[in-house]
C-alpha cells in the first residue's frame, strides 16, 4: 500500500543543519520525491525535488540513496523562520499515480 | 504570491446550506488540484483536472462537486456538508497534470477555511 512516513516533530536551534528523513517504500521507476514547507495560514510551498542521488538549490539539499525507499531533506543553518512544517511528496506512479504527501514534520526552530 | 488565489478564505455555513469555494491561477497551468487539511492530518488529494477533464476523484463524497470551466478557474460547490468536513481546503495548479504526477511542482494557494456548524 503507498505510504509515506515522517517524523510528527523535530526540534533545532538557529544555525543548526536539519535532516528530516521520510520513508516511501513502494516507490516506482518513474516517481520524483518532492518536498514542500507550509506555515500557519497558508499552502505548501515548493522546497525541493529529486529523482536519485543528490539535489541542491539556494535552501536546501535533498539526498536520495540508491534504493529510492526514503530521502532525507537537509536545511543548513536554520533559522527562526524556517519553524514550519515539511512535508515530502511521493507520486506512486505504478499505484495509479496516487499523490500521497506524508504526514508533515513540524520542525520547530528555537532561539 | 504563488499565482493561485482562493476565494473566500474563510467560510462558516450550516449543513442545510450551498455554498461554493472557488480558485484562480494565474500561472498559465493546465492541471488543477483540490485537496483537504483537517487539523494534525496529511493533505488529503481530492480531485485532478487535467486540461479542464477531471482525471482523478479519490472517493470523495457527493455532497462535494468540482467544476473547472477553463484552465484558470476552478471551483468545489458544497451542499448538505457534515461537521467533520471542516478542513482547510487547497486549491493547487501545475504545468501538466500528466504522469508522473509527482514531477510536477505545485503551486497551492492560501486555502479556505471552512466550518461546518
Amino acid at each position: 500500500l503507498a505510504k509515506t512516513t515522517q517524523p510528527i516533530s523535530m526540534d533545532s536551534y538557529e544555525g543548526q543543519e536539519v535532516n528530516i528523513t521520510c520513508s516511501h517504500n513502494n516507490i516506482a521507476t518513474n516517481d520524483y520525491i518532492t518536498w514542500y514547507q507550509q506555515f500557519p495560514s497558508q499552502g505548501p510551498r515548493f522546497i525541493i525535488q529529486g529523482y536519485k542521488t543528490k539535489v541542491t538549490n539556494e535552501v536546501a539539499s535533498l539526498f536520495i540513496p540508491a534504493d529510492r525507499k526514503s530521502s532525507t531533506l537537509s536545511l543548513p543553518r536554520v533559522s527562526l523562520s524556517d519553524t514550519a512544517v515539511y512535508y515530502c511528496l511521493v507520486g506512486f506512479y505504478n499505484q495509479g499515480g496516487k499523490l500521497i504527501f506524508g504526514q508533515g514534520t513540524e520542525l520547530s526552530v528555537k532561539p | 504570491e504563488t499565482g493561485v488565489t482562493q476565494t473566500p478564505r474563510h467560510l462558516v455555513m450550516g449543513m442545510t446550506n450551498k455554498k461554493s469555494l472557488k480558485c484562480e491561477q494565474h500561472l498559465g497551468h493546465n492541471a488543477m488540484y483540490w485537496y483537504k487539511q483537517s487539523a494534525k492530518k496529511p493533505l488529503e488529494l481530492m480531485f485532478v483536472y487535467n486540461f479542464k477533464e477531471q482525471t482523478e476523484n479519490n472517493s470523495v463524497p457527493s455532497r462535494f462537486s468540482p467544476e473547472c470551466p477553463n484552465s484558470s478557474h476552478l471551483f468545489l460547490h458544497l451542499h448538505t456538508l457534515q461537521p467533520e468536513d471542516s478542513a482547510l481546503y487547497l486549491c493547487a495548479s501545475s504545468q501538466d497534470g500528466a504522469s508522473p504526477p509527482s514531477g510536477d511542482t505545485q503551486y497551492f494557494g492560501p486555502g479556505t477555511r471552512l466550518t461546518v456548524l
